[in-house]
């Protein structure tokens, strides 16, 4: 299977505690996408990270990969309860149409 | 500008009836792709459309599935003789891919309810 693997499955911390999610692949990708769930509806994008590229950073998100280790990171800062969601990667993969193969996803509890 | 809608939000079915889910993707986005969430199974891959190219249905799941997009820009997702195993949240999303953009943009979703 191509799917990535996220970890950990599940994720409680408290309120301005920070949370770091990790999603492997298999082959090399063109892109890996980060993206939020609320409540099991729709997909909220966060980062998109190239092949090409090691870190990238919006607000309090900061995204790394690692293409040796074919792997990213999520990190969020200073959390709030409103972080409360889960939390998918996504990869796609050179020619296939950008179609997007998600991880399993990190539910990510943030206690006030 | 409006983003990615979906129609309906709920739909509630008997097992052995067809549906039709409708995906209105974000104005002069060339690709357009469908998902599908469900328990067992998270979020996984079920066709996708570019351009004028033959769409890529390598992720339906059997024969009772199809999807069609007309006019390069609304899709829709039908399923016949819907089984139980068929309820999940089906999502749609698009993009420009090949136009600069990689970012897919997803709409609220379909959840399906086979009973």
């Amino acid at each position: 299977s191509q799917q990535g693997e996220e970890d950990p499955q599940a994720l409680s911390i408290q309120e301005g505690e920070n949370a770091t999610m990790n999603c492997s692949y298999k082959t090399s990708i063109n892109n890996l996408q980060w993206y939020r769930q609320n409540s099991g509806r729709g997909l909220v994008h966060l980062i998109l990270i190239r092949s090409n590229e090691r870190e990238k950073h919006s607000g309090r998100l900061r995204v790394t990969l690692d293409t040796s280790k074919k792997s990213s990171s999520l990190l969020i800062t200073a959390s709030r309860a409103a972080d409360t969601a889960s939390y998918f990667c996504a990869v796609a993969y050179y020619n296939q149409g950008g179609k997007l193969i998600f991880g399993q996803g990190t539910e990510l509890s943030v206690k006030p | 500008g409006a983003g990615v809608s979906q129609s309906p939000s709920n739909k509630v079915t008997e097992k052995g009836k067809d549906v039709e889910l409708r995906c209105d993707p974000i104005s002069g986005h060339t690709a357009l792709y469908w998902y599908r969430q469900s328990l067992g199974q998270g979020l996984e891959f079920l066709i996708y459309f570019q351009g004028n190219s033959a769409p890529d249905k390598s992720g339906l799941p059997s024969d009772r599935f199809s999807a069609e997009r007309t006019g390069g820009s609304v899709s829709t997702l039908t399923i016949q003789r819907t089984q139980q195993e068929d309820s999940a949240v089906y999502l749609c999303a698009s993009t420009n891919w090949g136009g600069g953009e990689e970012t897919q943009y997803f709409g609220p979703g379909t959840r399906l309810l086979v009973l």
